[in-house]
């Protein structure tokens, strides 16, 4: 069976500090994706990311970088300088991936969120 | 952009009616998924299809939920009858098994049974 554990109920940092948000994962799948997504106060579920596990470059596109390891089973998302419009609730999220070639449209298995809160 | 489609937005209803939820996944994407997300449980995923067919109902309560894909641009969750525990809001999210398209989330139905 998969999990996602998310340790971090809620975090809270002043804006313009760093942070970071641990993900750690559980599958007996060898070829799995993985994924992050945003959901703000309005409550939409916002994509940021996908990594399928042969990929274990690590990626930054603006504030936002990732951190993936196979070792520890982790991927952890870094919010650099962070904004107001950071906060909300960050679920991680793992899929298998029954061939690498569907992109990883199989079901989620979800963390139960971390609600991070950026004070001005 | 394309979007997923869900109505409505809100649902409000007392114990006991029936509900219908609808969902437009993004046109050309061939895999439909159903979450519901709770407090308590957060997300779960209740059914999933793919090129129409049911691939998995296991996270479906069997004996009030059904979940159906009538044509490629329509999925419907359906709850007969309401109970308050089924107060969640309801996800439709699509993909595609083909293109390099990661799954995307509609805005969710709220749905409050009193």
């Amino acid at each position: 069976a998969q999990k996602v554990t998310q340790a971090q109920t809620e975090i809270s940092v002043v804006e313009k500090e760093d942070v970071t948000l641990d993900c750690v994962y559980e599958t007996r799948d060898t070829t799995y994706y993985l994924f992050w997504y945003k959901q703000p106060p309005s409550g939409e579920l916002v994509f940021l990311i996908r990594r399928n596990s042969f990929d274990e470059q690590n990626e930054i596109s603006g504030r936002y970088s990732w951190n993936f390891q196979k070792s520890t089973s982790s991927f952890n998302f870094t919010i650099t300088a962070s904004q107001v419009v950071d906060s909300a609730v960050y679920f991680c999220a793992l899929s298998e991936a029954r061939g690498i070639s569907n992109f990883g449209n199989e079901k989620l298995t979800f963390g139960t969120g971390t609600r991070l809160t950026i004070i001005p | 952009d394309a979007r997923v489609t869900q109505t409505p937005r809100h649902k409000v209803t007392e114990m006991g009616q029936e509900v219908t939820m609808r969902c437009q996944p993004i046109l050309g994407h061939n895999t439909v998924f159903w979450y519901r997300q709770t407090m308590m449980q957060g997300l779960e995923l209740l059914a999933y299809f793919r090129n129409r067919a049911p691939l998995d109902d296991s996270g479906m309560p069997k004996d009030r939920f059904s979940a159906e894909m009538p044509d490629a641009t329509l999925a419907t969750l359906k709850i007969q009858p309401s109970e308050p525990r089924d107060s969640a809001v309801y996800f439709c999210a699509s993909g595609s098994y083909t293109e390099d398209s990661p799954l995307h989330f509609g805005n969710g139905t709220r749905l409050t049974v009193t």
